[in-house]
Parts: structure tokens; sequence; C-alpha cells
């Protein structure tokens, strides 16, 4: 699986979009790309994920660049519950060797009130 | 309701002691995980099994082992070779073609 980069912390006001980048430059033709989120102390949850088309689901939005060598989540309003840790994961979907997850550090969001 | 438990939440034990960490999932998924994490770091994957009976090491096996009797169950112990097992748990499930993992809530493990 291809390697990401994401900034590990970020702050965001309550109300406000939250834009969270990351980077994946080496990402194949079949490589998906994946975002999962880890309140404090809980299981990481699913938020969306995408191949080359911006998708948009009840939780966010994920907006790809043509070249798919970098994403950014977008929380179009933030809340103090938004605030986790963010995961970027690239992976080939589908694959029967596993549906592993490689999980790097993420970014930590902070919600201001 | 669906979803996975994993317990206990907390659980102590004494350095050179096996323990066993639960995971149940009653969402009829083919595939499970275990991962740890350790403090400020992602998630790194233990063991999977992707199907009943069969299993396979994941990035950090060492010290580590499962079984998968039954597809909603899941246990991992942790045995004394594992150098230093304390550490938070987390279990997950998904279909093995599936886009989404499920995760439980994780046991935080401290070996005194």
């Amino acid at each position: 699986d291809a390697k990401t980069t994401q900034p590990p912390s970020m702050d965001c006001a309550e109300g406000r979009a939250a834009n969270l980048p990351c980077n994946h430059s080496t990402i194949s033709g079949n490589e998906y790309v994946y975002w999962y989120r880890q309140i404090h102390s809980q299981g990481p949850q699913y938020i969306i994920h995408g191949l080359k088309n911006n998708e948009t689901n009840e939780m966010a939005s994920l907006i790809i660049t043509e070249d798919r060598k970098s994403s950014t989540l977008i929380l179009p309003h933030a809340t103090l519950r938004d605030t986790a840790v963010y995961y970027c994961i690239v992976r080939v979907a589908g694959e029967t060797s596993g549906s592993r997850l490689t999980f790097g550090e993420g970014t930590q969001l902070t919600v201001n009130p | 309701d669906g979803g996975i438990t994993q317990s206990p939440k907390y659980l102590f034990r004494k350095e050179g002691q096996n323990v066993t960490l639960s995971c149940e999932q009653n969402l009829n998924h083919d595939a499970m995980y275990w991962y740890r994490q350790d403090p400020g770091q992602g998630l790194r994957l233990i063991y999977y099994s992707q199907i009943v009976n069969d299993f396979q090491k994941g990035d950090i096996a060492e010290g580590y082992s499962v079984s998968r009797e039954k597809k909603e169950s899941f246990p991992l112990t942790v045995t004394s070779a594992q150098k230093n097992p304390t550490a938070f748990y987390l279990c997950a499930s998904s279909d093995p073609l599936a886009n989404e993992q499920f995760f439980g809530p994780g046991t935080r493990l401290t070996v005194l």
C-alpha cells in the first residue's frame, strides 16, 4: 500500500469547515483513499473513501486531486464532537489478501469553541 | 444491535502471565482483525482472519497467538514472549471485499 503523509495536528473553530490534507504521491491506479477517525480511547470509525472522483456522504466530503497525489477531507461544519485523530489510508479495495489497513499517525484535529 | 464487543475494557496482568482478550461480532462478517495501538501512534496489525479456521500474521505477530474456531469469535492471546505487551488492543471485522472495517471499543492491557 502507498504511504501517506498528514500534518500531525490542526485546529478548527466550531461551526467552520475543517479541511484535512493528505499526500499520497506514490498511489497506484487501483488504490483507493480511505479516511477513518478515532475519538480518544475508542475504536476507529470509517468516514469515507474514493478512487478519483470527489465523494460526499452525511459525514464529510472527499476531494481528490486530478493527479491523485493528494486529497482533502472536508468536515463542512465542525463540532466539538469532531475532535479526533483522522487517518488517511491508501489501499487496494477488494483485494482478497485481506482488507488490512495500514494506519500512520494521522492528524489530531482539535475543534475549539 | 449489531456490533463488535471486546471484553474487558481494562485488563491488568502480572509480567510473565499469558492473557486472552475476547472479541465477538454479530455482524456476520467473515474477516476479523487484531490491532495494537501504543500512545500517540497509529494502529499496527497483529493478526487477521478471512475465514473460520484460517488466519495470517500481520506486521507484529511475535508474542501473540489467535484462534478462529467460530465465525463470530476471534480471541487474541498475549503470551509471555511478548516483550512489551502494555497497549491498547482493537479488534475489527469486515466482509473480505468490503470497504469498511468495523472496530470494537478496545481493551487496554497493562502488564505490571
